[in-house]
């Protein structure tokens, strides 16, 4: 069975940097991507990017490009996700997930984590 | 980027039948998936592709596609349907491909 298990929630002041991490457990790590979604409170869900640990290439969204960093490190089978120039609007839950995608069209997230909430406070 | 819409709530009887749209230029190329959330947890996968279920997914729960719309239909709701449900799609229209979620309808079992 697989099992993403996600770091403890984090409390920063703006302009700080928080960093998540992701330990994946049950499966090949190294084969299948991880994403990264955030949920603002009351809002909805929000991709912000994905690495493929084996490639080490990661993409993201528009959005947070140039401020944040998706990681992983296969030793360990952990994906990390780093945010920078934190604002009060980044307050949110962070889930990582794993993608799977079948025949060319087909792309899910099969599996997720237990999120992460963080918090940006003054 | 592409966008994915929804509408923002739908409300169902106890024990009829609803049906979620996503619509989105997006679903011309690629399946929708689907992903119930209750309060307080993670989402998680009810449809993907076609019309799969993962395991221990009950069979009330279906998908389906057309043109630029996407559906999920519950058959027969059961008062723990009652959840936010997301839409979700690969985005080809930028390099790289990303992903876009819809923007989520509330499912009230009443």
């Amino acid at each position: 069975q697989v099992q993403l298990v996600q770091s403890g929630a984090e409390v920063k002041k703006p302009g700080s940097s928080v960093k998540v991490s992701c330990k994946a457990s049950g499966g090949t790590f190294s084969s299948y991507a991880i994403s990264w979604v955030r949920q603002a409170p009351g809002q909805g869900l929000e991709w912000m990017g994905g690495i493929i640990p084996i490639f080490g290439t990661a993409n993201y969204a528009q959005k947070f490009q140039g401020r944040v960093t998706i990681t992983t490190d296969e030793s360990t089978s952990t994906a990390y996700m780093e945010l920078s120039s934190l604002r009060s609007e980044d307050t949110a839950v962070y889930y990582c997930a794993r993608e799977r995608y079948d025949s060319g069209t087909q792309y899910y997230f099969d599996y997720w984590g237990q999120g992460t909430l963080v918090t940006v406070s003054s | 980027s592409s966008e994915l819409t929804q509408d923002p709530a739908v409300s169902v009887a106890l024990g009829q039948t609803v049906r979620i749209t996503c619509q989105g230029d997006s679903l011309r190329s690629y399946y929708a998936s689907w992903y119930q959330q209750k309060p307080g947890q993670a989402p998680v996968l009810v449809i993907y592709g076609k019309n799969n279920r993962p395991s221990g997914i009950p069979d009330r729960f279906s998908g389906s596609s057309s043109g630029n719309t996407a559906s999920l239909t519950i058959t027969g709701a059961q008062a723990e349907d009652e959840a936010d449900y997301y839409c979700n799609s690969r985005d080809s229209s930028g390099n790289p491909p990303l992903y876009v979620f819809g923007t989520g309808t509330k499912v009230t079992v009443l």
